[in-house]
């Protein structure tokens, strides 16, 4: 199987634009997380997406946003940006069922500067 | 709050030596996983583990999940220069609730 993939791998933006980052999950994967990395903060959770409901959030603010389509696949906008959010963004994948395993798989990342 | 805290943060050691890595928790899970990251990409799984007590090993490397099921311990035998990176441990409250709880990290660095 094909693993967790995100694109564009790196990004660069300036402060007051948006951004558009996607994912595409495992085959059979039908939710798909979001998580924030920063040296300071660690990886932090940004909200998960379940056949195109969110399902849970993190505490983030409004300018973080996502969805998911009918394939799983989904992407996240920030809006607004500030140079703080800076970081490595991951989406991390599982199958998302009923009794099912809560291990979740990652992708390579999306690595967003803000000048 | 920080709710899964490794320790420790940073280890430098040199190749064949032993180490042990911690996380620890007040909060019980449903399943914790060891994660191995490089830098600029994305944590690698290396185990689940699910039962309390449980004890899975992968080659040089011994998992053990607190009998609680509130913290567990990472042991790597005769570390190899290979073995250099941010080992991350993530613990989930739910079943397939798709939100982990991750530690900082411990930075490995295995020097030849």
């Amino acid at each position: 199987k094909a693993g967790v993939t995100q694109t564009p791998r790196y990004l660069i933006k300036t402060r007051g634009q948006q951004v558009t980052l996607s994912c595409s999950p495992i085959s059979g994967h039908r939710s798909v997380s979001w998580y924030q990395q920063t040296p300071g903060q660690g990886l932090q959770f940004l909200f998960e997406y379940f056949s195109e409901t969110q399902r849970n959030k993190g505490n983030f603010p409004g300018r973080f946003s996502g969805r998911q389509f009918s394939n799983s696949r989904s992407e996240m906008n920030v809006s607004t940006l500030e140079l703080g959010d800076s970081a490595l963004y991951l989406c991390a994948t599982q199958p998302g069922l009923l009794g099912g395993t809560d291990t979740q798989y990652f992708g390579p990342g999306t690595r967003l500067t803000v000048l | 709050t920080q709710l899964l805290e490794q320790s420790p943060q940073f280890l430098s050691i040199q190749e064949g030596e032993n180490l042990t890595v911690y996380c620890n928790s007040s909060s019980v899970f449903s399943s914790l996983q060891w994660y191995r990251q490089e830098p600029g990409e994305g944590p690698v799984l290396l185990v689940t583990v699910v039962t309390g007590g449980e004890v899975k090993k992968l080659k040089r490397l011994t998992f053990q999940f607190g009998d609680a099921r509130k913290d567990s311990s990472l042991h790597i035998t005769a570390a190899q220069p290979g073995d250099t990176g941010l080992y991350l441990c993530a613990g989930a409250y739910d079943t397939n609730a798709g939100k982990s709880t991750f530690g900082d990290g411990t930075t490995l660095t295995v020097k030849p």
